[in-house]
């Protein structure tokens, strides 16, 4: 089965940083790939698919970029309502794996 | 308004069989699979299972296939997540997730439902 590996496993941040998060996979998933941002007590949200779709109503400051097997979520300008835990998931076949995540706070 | 409204809280003791559910609305139940999502406390998420509400066609993650079963009843828009036998590692939050095709991103999730095995 395809392994998704995130980095780093958390992150701080001052508010404005631009802050980047990687997922890699052991193979191949073309673009298959999304992100998902999981605030504290909440249920996850789909922030991005096709590795670089923006999900309707999703702050631009959002974006994801990458092909193949590496791939990047990256946040222009942190805000305080970007904490949250971020994880990467791969959906070409089944098992459809989710990275590791990596948790986001402020400095 | 898409919305995927699961069961609520369980209690249960180890070697007790449960079943949980996801109701649908606001779209076309058959139009879209159903993903279960396993989060223990503290922890990330976890791909279990899929089905196809359509015809039933399921593919489970090898973590799990043996152990849970999925289900649909179409008249009532409506997924199932069933455990014949639990262990207290089943202990966790339970999300089921809609996709519009078997591999496509999960855009509307459940409020996820607390399973709590304990003797």
């Amino acid at each position: 089965d395809i392994q998704m590996t995130q980095s780093p496993s958390s992150l701080s941040a001052s508010v404005g940083d631009r802050v980047t998060i990687t997922c890699r996979a052991s193979h191949d998933i073309t673009n298959c790939l999304a992100w998902y941002q999981q605030k504290p007590g909440k249920v996850p949200e789909l922030l991005i698919y096709a590795a670089s779709t923006l999900q309707s109503g999703v702050p631009s400051r959002f974006s994801g970029s990458g092909s193949g097997i590496d791939f990047t979520l990256t946040i222009s300008s942190l805000q305080p309502e970007d904490v949250a835990t971020y994880y990467c998931q791969k959906y070409d076949s089944a098992p459809l794996t989710f990275g590791g995540g990596t948790k986001v706070e402020i400095k | 308004e898409v919305q995927l409204v699961q069961s609520g809280a369980e209690v249960k003791k180890p070697g007790e069989s449960l079943r949980i559910s996801c109701k649908g609305s606001g779209y076309s139940f058959t139009s879209y699979w159903i993903s279960w999502v396993r989060q223990m406390p503290g922890k990330g998420l976890e791909w279990m299972g899929r089905i196809d509400p359509s015809d039933s066609h399921t593919n489970y993650s090898p973590s799990y296939e043996g152990h849970v079963t999925t289900s649909t009843d179409k008249s009532i828009s409506t997924a199932y997540l069933q455990w014949s036998s639990l262990e207290a590692s089943d202990t966790a939050v339970y999300y089921c997730a809609r996709h519009p095709g078997a591999g496509r991103q999960f855009d509307y999730w459940g409020q996820g439902t607390l399973v709590t095995v304990s003797s």
